[in-house]
């Protein structure tokens, strides 16, 4: 079965330190892969996606996560955090072929950051 | 555009009561998902529909939970009896049909149970 890996659970930056977050999937065909974004008390909001083409992958806000295929890896990054990033973040995969639609989400990455 | 609705935001009962939430997607999207979030967790999928079709459900509690979207439109799940384990987030989102657009998600439902 499909997993979705995302080993930082919180972190905790400086504004305008760069971010990474991790993300590893467990599924060898063709995938699907989105990172999702929590701000608090709002819901769930897309920030970007990847299904084919240039593996880097520009988001909203700056963000940008690079696929990397043979890691099974879709890490999330921005050079300069801001305060207003504080959230919680999902990495999410979708199988394509299996016809299911089915979303497997990570279990998520709490930022704060600090001003 | 409107986002999906969700209602109630909050909802406290004791355990072995009923309880329903209710969920209007997008207009126009066909495809409606219901999710659970337990804390510290992401999403997991319950059910999935496309239009008024149940075509996921092998992760629902089947002989607890229900779901049903008459008209292909609004949705409500529903769990009789509830459980302290069912103390959770409950997310719906929708999306147009075919693979690979992404999800809308509501607010969800925060479900405690006492």
């Amino acid at each position: 079965a499909q997993s979705v890996s995302q080993h930082n659970h919180h972190v905790i930056l400086s504004e305008a330190a760069s971010l990474e977050l991790g993300c590893n999937y467990s599924y060898g065909g063709t995938v699907n892969l989105f990172w999702y974004v929590q701000y608090p008390g709002q819901h769930l909001q897309l920030l970007l996606k990847y299904f084919s083409g240039d593996p880097l992958v520009k988001g909203i806000k700056g963000f940008e996560a690079e696929f990397i295929k043979s890691k099974f890896s879709f890490n999330l990054r921005k050079p300069s955090v801001q305060w207003s990033d504080t959230a919680e973040y999902f990495c999410a995969v979708n199988d394509p072929t299996s016809g299911t639609y089915k979303y497997i989400f990570g279990t998520g990455t709490r930022l704060k950051v600090l001003a | 555009e409107a986002g999906v609705v969700q209602s109630p935001r909050y909802k406290i009962i004791e355990k072995k009561q009923p309880v329903a939430f209710w969920c209007n997607p997008i207009s126009g999207h066909n495809t409606l998902y219901w999710y659970l979030q337990n804390l510290g967790q992401g999403p997991e999928l319950l059910i999935r529909y496309e239009n008024e079709e149940a075509v996921d459900d092998s992760q629902l509690p089947k002989d607890r939970f229900s779901a049903e979207r008459l008209k292909g439109v609004d949705s409500t799940l529903k769990i009789q009896p509830a459980e302290l384990g069912d103390s959770a987030v409950y997310l719906c989102a929708s999306s147009p049909s075919g693979i690979g657009y992404e999800q809308y998600f509501g607010p969800g439902t925060r479900l405690t149970v006492t």
